[in-house]
Formats: structure tokens, sequence, C-alpha cells
């Protein structure tokens, strides 16, 4: 069984640039939920895709997008890229949207300059 | 104020000590309670979790949650050095809301 990976490790922009991640889910999982997780903050929830569209959404602005694939893999996107955007950026993957056994990935962590 | 509470630690105890881990939450809706562990710099590891109000046994690890009080526990027996991580209690409605994580230090 293929656990949750995510590319890339580490990635440094500037203000104002666009980023993307990528996560492949879990092998038999259909749902994938990215978070992004502040230095000593827990995971903050930001979208969750399923059959390649959006089911639910947290507390974040437009510029952050995301893309589900018909192999489940996903993209968050982050456009006009701000200081406060550093973090660690997580994706978890489950089955039929659900919140538990949610099983994440290692992370992208973002730096922002 | 927040919908989870957690004390961020440290919490820092010897070898072979019980550990108790909690958060406090708000809201209502809430009827799955997990338990991550993450090690510095990695992803958030699945630990256990519970539906509703109750006790649950793994191994060395048991969740308990009461409804009633809002509270949602964790307890490491005979904890290791191993067990040196950030623990996450995160309960769920349509989505999982996590505590700010307790960093636990077990020291031989």
């Amino acid at each position: 069984e293929t656990g949750v990976t995510q590319s890339p490790t580490h990635l440094i922009k500037t203000r104002g640039q666009q980023v993307t991640l990528r996560c492949s889910s879990q092998s038999g999982h259909n749902t994938v939920s990215w978070y992004q997780q502040a230095l000593g903050q827990g995971p903050q929830f930001i979208f969750q895709y399923y059959r390649e569209e959006e089911n639910g959404r947290g507390n974040f602005p437009p510029r952050f997008s995301g893309l589900q694939f018909p192999n489940y893999s996903s993209e968050l996107n982050v456009n006009a890229l701000e200081l406060d955007d550093s973090a660690l950026y997580l994706c978890a993957s489950s089955v039929d949207r659900a919140f538990y056994e949610q099983y994440f990935g290692p992370g992208t962590r973002l730096t922002v300059t | 104020q927040k919908e989870v509470e957690q004390d961020p630690g440290p919490l820092s105890v010897p070898e072979g000590a019980i550990v108790s881990l909690n958060c406090t939450y708000s809201n209502s809706a809430f009827q799955y309670f997990m338990w991550y562990r993450q090690y510095s710099r990695k992803g958030p590891e699945l630990l256990m979790y519970t539906y509703s109000s109750g006790n649950k046994e793994d191994g060395r690890f048991t969740a308990q949650v009461d409804k009633s009080s809002k509270y949602i526990s964790l307890f490491i027996r005979d904890s290791q050095p191993s067990d040196s991580a950030t623990y996450l209690c995160a309960p769920a409605a349509d989505k999982l809301i996590f505590g700010t994580g307790t960093r636990l230090q077990v020291f031989p």
C-alpha cells in the first residue's frame, strides 16, 4: 500500500509570486484535503476535494485554489503570495469524504520572502 | 474562544510514566474525535479515533471522550522516549478542527 506523497519537500518563493503544490493520495483513497500548519500551531483546514470537485472550504481567501485529477491526485495553488503564507502545507487522503481516518503526507514547507 | 483548546506544554515525564493529554472543545456538533502524533518536521500520524462519547483502547494508548463536559483525553501507558512528539487532538463535524498540539518529552 502506497502512502500519501507530496512534492516538492521545500520551496522558497517571493511575495506576489504564485505556487503549485502537489499531492498523491494513498492507494484506494478518493478524497484529498489540504491543510496549512503555521509554526507552533495545529493544521488549519483549507479545502477538500472529492470526485474532482471542491467539497467544503475553510476560512481561506479565493487566492487559495485547488484541483483534483481523475487518478485522485491533487494540486494546491496559491496566487499573490504573502509573507503570512509561509507554513507547512499538508495534504491528507481518505475514503468518500470522511474526516475520520484521514492519512497525512509529509508536507511541503513553503517560505515566502 | 477557540473551538478547540489544548495546552501546548511542553510536558516532560520519565520513561515508564503514564501520560495524560487533554483537550476541551466548544462545538456540540463534533461527533468524531481524533488523536494525531506529529514528529518534528513530519506530517501528523493518525493514532486513533473515537465516535461520540466513551473509551477506546489500542495497545498502550487509550482515548476518552466526555461529550457532556466537552472534554477529550489521550492516555499513554508505559511511556517511551520514542513517544516524544507533539500530540494533536482533532474533533470533527464537517471538517477537522485541530488543537495547537501538546509537546511531550519522555526522558530515559
